[in-house]
């Protein structure tokens, strides 16, 4: 089935540093979104991107797609302590009834190191 | 506004007994899911409702796991008779349209023993 896979699985970094992460997946999409998840606020969705978009950003966030390669990138700038968490990936599918739904990758790991 | 609801928290049961999971979603979201996350891994799709029908099942483990969703609004996931592979994280999201951002709730850690 349809999944993105994250790389890398783990990430360790300085604070001020920046961090990137690459998502690549299968099959053709409509959009694909980045989703963090940390003990603290759960799983919260960080930014949509459209398969004919190719570079959004959002504060410190700056997502690129690339349909050619099949593949996404997140890039945090000036990452924080608070910016540990596990990132995900997830992309669109088809579902039972002719809609879509979304499937998650396994994520990054990241920790930022104060 | 406010967020996704989840109850409860927490859960610990032993294996054979059953378990239900409850969900009220944003106001006004008419799609609403229900993941599993294992320890490790990416939430994976359970089920997903477009107000009170079902859009997917397909990876509900059907002779064990049932969910409704009535009047399309909060919904229940019940689990019977669990196994110790259900221990995971059960999470509850919706959005206001499918395919669009979606908003999860704090979720429902399973034990079974």
């Amino acid at each position: 089935s349809q999944q993105g896979e994250e790389d890398p699985q783990a990430l360790s970094i300085q604070e001020g540093e920046n961090a990137t992460m690459n998502c690549s997946y299968k099959t053709s999409i409509n959009n694909l979104q980045w989703y963090r998840q940390n003990s603290g606020r759960g799983l919260v969705h960080l930014i949509l991107i459209r398969s004919n978009e190719r570079e959004k950003h959002s504060g410190r966030l700056r997502v690129t797609l690339d349909t050619s390669k099949k593949s996404s990138s997140l890039l945090i700038t000036a990452s924080r302590a608070a910016d540990t968490a596990s990132y995900f990936c997830a992309t669109d599918a088809p579902t039972q009834g002719g809609s879509e739904k979304l499937v998650f990758g396994k994520g990054t790991k990241l920790t930022v190191n104060p | 506004e406010a967020g996704v609801a989840q109850s409860p928290r927490y859960k610990i049961i032993e294996k054979r007994q059953s378990v239900a999971f409850w969900c009220n979603p944003i106001s006004g979201h008419a799609t609403l899911y229900w993941y599993q996350q294992i320890l490790g891994q990416g939430p994976k799709l359970l089920i997903q409702f477009q107000n009170n029908g079902v859009v997917d099942d397909s990876q509900l483990p059907k002779d064990r796991f049932s969910a409704e969703r009535l009047k399309g609004v909060d919904s229940t996931l019940k689990i019977q008779p669990a196994k110790l592979e259900d221990s995971a994280v059960y999470l509850c999201a919706s959005s206001f349209r499918q395919n669009y951002e979606q908003y999860f709730g704090p979720g429902t850690r399973l034990t079974v023993t």
